[in-house]
């Protein structure tokens, strides 16, 4: 079955930087672009991005433009996501995804989220 | 980018009844690329319903997607215990996706 699975809950300073991991298994890894979307405490849904793991191409949000980085490394599975310059607002629990059909931005799997708290 | 309002913010209903939910968008969404999502506290979302009106897999049948253009609603036919939660629509026919802000369907 597919799964997504992202590593745990990260504490960062105002100013630094975050890598969140999104490890999949049950499916082809480069048959689906993987998405990222938060979710500030008690908030709706943003969408951050995409990366094509076949290609590494990736899709920003243009809010997350020079802000965010998406990669892949294909020989384990698994797709990142880090944002720099931290900011308080910025701690949101961070999710990856993968689309529904190819090319069609709907989210059929999701990871567990990953907390991430801005703090000084 | 296409904004969506979900209405009501909230819907205090009995197990049993029936739940509508609506959505709109602030322009039309093409090929009625309109999904729709739960998500309970601490969980991650969980799909319901893509294209509008396409249950995914293993969503009961009680949930139920129309719509088009700019106006979309999600039918729950008859609330069970499990369905008290947040519901999201999300558009993906044009970049960005975006999302409603939900509607919260709490126990009355």
């Amino acid at each position: 079955q597919v799964q997504l699975v992202q590593s745990g809950t990260e504490v960062k300073k105002p100013g630094a930087s975050v890598k969140v991991a999104c490890k999949a298994s049950g499916y082809t890894f480069s048959d689906y672009h993987i998405h990222w979307v938060r979710q500030a405490p008690g908030q709706g849904l943003e969408w951050m991005g995409w990366i094509n793991p076949n290609s590494g191409g990736t899709n920003y949000a243009q809010k997350f433009q020079g802000w965010v980085t998406m990669t892949r490394d294909t020989s384990i599975n698994t797709a990142y996501m880090e944002l720099n310059r931290l900011a308080s607002d910025d701690t949101a629990v961070y999710y990856c995804a993968t689309e529904g059909r190819l090319g069609e931005s709907f989210f059929d799997y999701w990871g567990q989220g990953t907390l991430v708290t801005v703090s000084s | 980018e296409i904004v969506l309002t979900q209405s009501p913010g909230t819907l205090s209903l009995s197990p049993g009844e029936r739940a509508t939910l609506s959505c709109r968008a602030s322009q039309s969404v093409s090929s009625t690329y309109l999904a729709w999502y739960q998500q309970k506290p601490g969980q991650a979302p969980r799909l319901l319903i893509y294209g509008a009106s396409f249950r995914a897999t293993a969503i009961p049948d009680r949930f139920s997607g129309s719509g088009s253009g700019t106006d979309f609603t999600l039918t729950i036919s008859r609330l069970e215990p499990e369905d008290f939660a947040v519901y999201y629509c999300q558009q993906y026919g044009s970049s960005p996706p975006t999302f409603g802000q939900g509607t919260k369907v709490e126990i009355k």
